[in-house]
């Protein structure tokens, strides 16, 4: 079956400090995928997505990288704000791309 | 630009009765899929409906089922509910197809079961 995890359950930071929280995924055939942000009471909410023929891409405060080879993806938030407090999840498409996969999620705690 | 709307917010259910969930997509999506979200399991995949049909599903019991409308608005029913049942609910929509685009979440239904 498929599974995605994350390397970390919690992780704080102070505000303005850059944060990398990390995810691995085990199927290598996962084509696209993507981070949420989950505020408490609300819906995850689509924060930035890669594709597998991409290694990095960018959004504002927010950078996505993919390495395919260790299947390992991470999402770096910029000048982290208080804001920016939320459980974050990763998420894959795995093998027939018919539904996504989520990771059990980072919870970002910015210290003011 | 409306987002995705579930109702209700709340509920409350008795071991052994059922419920129905709703869920209206963003305008002009077609595709609609159901998450559970609990502590211990994270998001999991329930199912999901694209003009009408059931076109994936996940591993759960046959008392998870749902169903689409003409105007993409979807349902979900749980018969029999158990006290594992209690979860969030999340309703996501996709303008096409499930693995090109990512969702829009709903706000989700929290269920309690007692």
């Amino acid at each position: 079956g498929e599974s995605v995890g994350l390397h970390l359950p919690t992780l704080s930071v102070q505000e303005g400090d850059n944060s990398i929280i990390n995810c691995a995924y085990s199927n290598s055939a996962s084509d696209y995928f993507i981070w949420y942000k989950q505020e408490s009471g609300k819906g995850p909410q689509f924060i930035i997505d890669i594709r597998s023929n991409m290694d990095k891409r960018q959004g504002q405060r927010v950078t996505v990288l993919l390495n395919k080879t260790v299947k390992h993806l991470s999402l770096q938030i910029a000048a982290t704000q208080p804001g920016d407090s939320a459980v974050y999840f990763c998420a894959e498409t795995g093998l027939t791309g018919n539904q996504f996969y989520f990771g059990t999620g980072t919870s970002l705690t910015v210290i003011p | 630009k409306a987002g995705v709307t579930q109702t209700p917010r709340y509920l409350i259910k008795t071991r052994g009765q059922q419920v129905t969930l709703s869920c209206s997509p963003i305008s002009g999506h077609r595709s609609v899929s159901w998450y559970q979200q609990t502590p211990g399991q994270g998001l999991q995949f329930l199912f999901e409906y694209f003009s009408e049909t059931q076109r994936n599903k996940g591993n759960f019991p046959g008392r998870f089922s749902g169903r689409q409308f003409s105007n993409s608005r979807s349902e979900m029913n749980v018969s029999t509910l158990e006290l594992g049942d209690s979860a969030l609910y999340l309703c996501a929509s996709s303008l096409i197809s499930t693995g090109n685009y990512g969702y829009t979440f709903g706000s989700g239904t929290r269920l309690t079961v007692v």
